[in-house]
């Protein structure tokens, strides 16, 4: 499979429940990144990281964890959740860690906080 | 940080007719400045994307103009088509070209 794939592609998640989501790319990019996709809403970048460190984490709350064991791969772990955190979640990667290089998004994760 | 403005939400355009969808930003050490297309149901992709070295950048249809003194830039489509219909996100990089930061978008409708 080419591209960034990411699964699942849908996840309904009760407000106790922990789950992940797992991101992978087929590109040999070095860098990786987690946003939120709400509803007429930006583009919220939640994590960055760059040959398998984070370089950024946007001031997102601790019940969402990253995890990147290398450059392939990214997670997303989740725990206690709360109904707002309802959203689109795109992976992304680039060639380099910083944003001037073209960004390849994955087709997301539909999550829904019930 | 960086905070991008984008104008309109929403946007009707007849088949054949242009398009213009505006970006303000605030960081003035930004230099580069990506559109990307999301169609219904589908993830971003980049369309076109220009850096502050430049002032224009075309590539068929689209130009992406840049004014960096004002602090804005500006996606232009020509001669619209029912496949230009989607959300059109623009970004500007932060002064350490760590992230990106986005528009909210622009739902571009081309009516047929």
């Amino acid at each position: 499979e080419t591209g960034v794939t990411q699964t699942p592609r849908h996840l309904v998640m009760g407000m106790t429940n922990k789950k992940s989501l797992k991101c992978e790319q087929h590109l040999g990019h070095n860098a990786m990144y987690w946003y939120k996709q709400s509803a007429k809403k930006p583009l919220e970048l939640m994590f960055v990281y760059s040959l398998e460190e984070r370089v950024e984490n946007n001031s997102v709350p601790s019940r969402f964890s990253p995890e990147c064991p290398n450059s392939s791969h990214l997670f997303l772990h989740l725990h206690t959740l709360q109904p707002e955190d309802s959203a689109l979640y795109l992976c992304a990667s680039s060639q380099e860690g910083t944003a001037a290089y073209e960004q390849y998004f994955g087709p997301g994760t539909r999550l829904t906080v019930t | 940080g960086e905070n991008v403005e984008q104008h309109p939400s929403t946007l009707s355009v007849q088949e054949g007719d242009s398009a213009v969808i505006k970006c303000t930003y605030s960081d003035s050490a930004s230099n580069y400045f990506p559109w990307y297309k999301q169609e219904l149901g589908k993830r971003p992709q980049l369309i076109i994307d220009i850096r502050s070295n430049v002032g224009e950048k075309k590539d068929q249809r689209i130009a992406v103009t840049l004014n960096k003194t004002a602090k804005h830039f500006s996606l232009h489509i020509t001669e619209t088509q029912p496949e230009d219909s989607a959300v059109y996100f623009c970004a500007a990089s932060d002064s350490n070209d760590y992230k990106l930061s986005f528009g909210a978008g622009t739902t571009v409708t081309v009516r047929a």
